[in-house]
């Protein structure tokens, strides 16, 4: 299995912060990667697929980068509709795999 | 739009099977592959398998002898059964459209329904 591991797991940061991410793929993914936001009691919803692909709808100031086995999600400035769980997902082979997430909270 | 909703049995004993069905309204199942997403109390996502519109199955290994993922066309579902549940099992399971654009993700979810394993 691809293990995907997320750091940091968890962050403090103020409105207008810029925020990244990172997740690291266990082997060369090439661009398999996907990131998702989850608030609480609510289901995922996918922001960046292929690596840098923004989803329809998703606002500008989410991005992703990165190829191979590191991955790296950037919030240029954090809104406060952001505070939130982020998973990156790869696809490149089954068992599909998540990362174990990283929690964006109010500094 | 597509819309996703999970139905099922809220509490499964232990040993028992637990059931759950995804129904897709807004769009038809065709074409598409779909997909069951678990996440335990308090914990991360994990993928259970999925299903394609023909039929076609896949799931996680850890999983693989105890699961089976079915999908009916005519009435625009697809359903999961995991026999032999445990406590460990617990979890809101999420059903998911697996889209598939340069990458294979998960882009349209069910509200979740949450599945308490308990005697």
């Amino acid at each position: 299995d691809i293990q995907m591991t997320q750091s940091p797991s968890s962050l403090s940061a103020s409105v207008g912060d810029r925020v990244t991410i990172t997740c690291r793929a266990s082997q060369s993914i090439s661009i398999y990667l996907n990131w998702y936001q989850q608030k609480p009691g609510q289901a995922p919803k996918v922001l960046i697929y292929a690596a840098s692909s923004l989803q329809r709808g998703v606002p500008s100031h989410f991005s992703g980068s990165g190829s191979g086995t590191d991955f790296t999600l950037t919030i240029s400035s954090l809104q406060p509709d952001d505070f939130a769980t982020y998973y990156c997902q790869q696809s490149y082979k089954t068992p599909l795999t998540f990362g174990a997430g990283t929690k964006v909270e109010i500094k | 739009q597509v819309q996703l909703q999970e139905s099922g049995s809220g509490l499964v004993k232990p040993s028992e099977t637990l059931s759950l069905t995804c129904t897709v309204s807004g769009g038809s199942i065709g074409a598409y592959y779909w997909g069951w997403i678990r996440q335990p109390p308090g914990k991360g996502l994990e993928w259970v398998g999925y299903v394609s519109y023909s039929g076609t199955t896949n799931s996680d290994p850890s999983l693989k002898s105890r699961v089976s993922i079915s999908v009916d066309t005519s009435q625009n579902q697809f359903s999961l059964k995991l026999n032999s549940v445990t406590a460990a099992d617990t979890a809101v399971y999420y059903c998911a459209r697996l889209f598939y654009d340069s990458s294979g993700y998960f882009d349209l979810w069910g509200r979740g329904a949450l599945v308490t394993v308990s005697s």
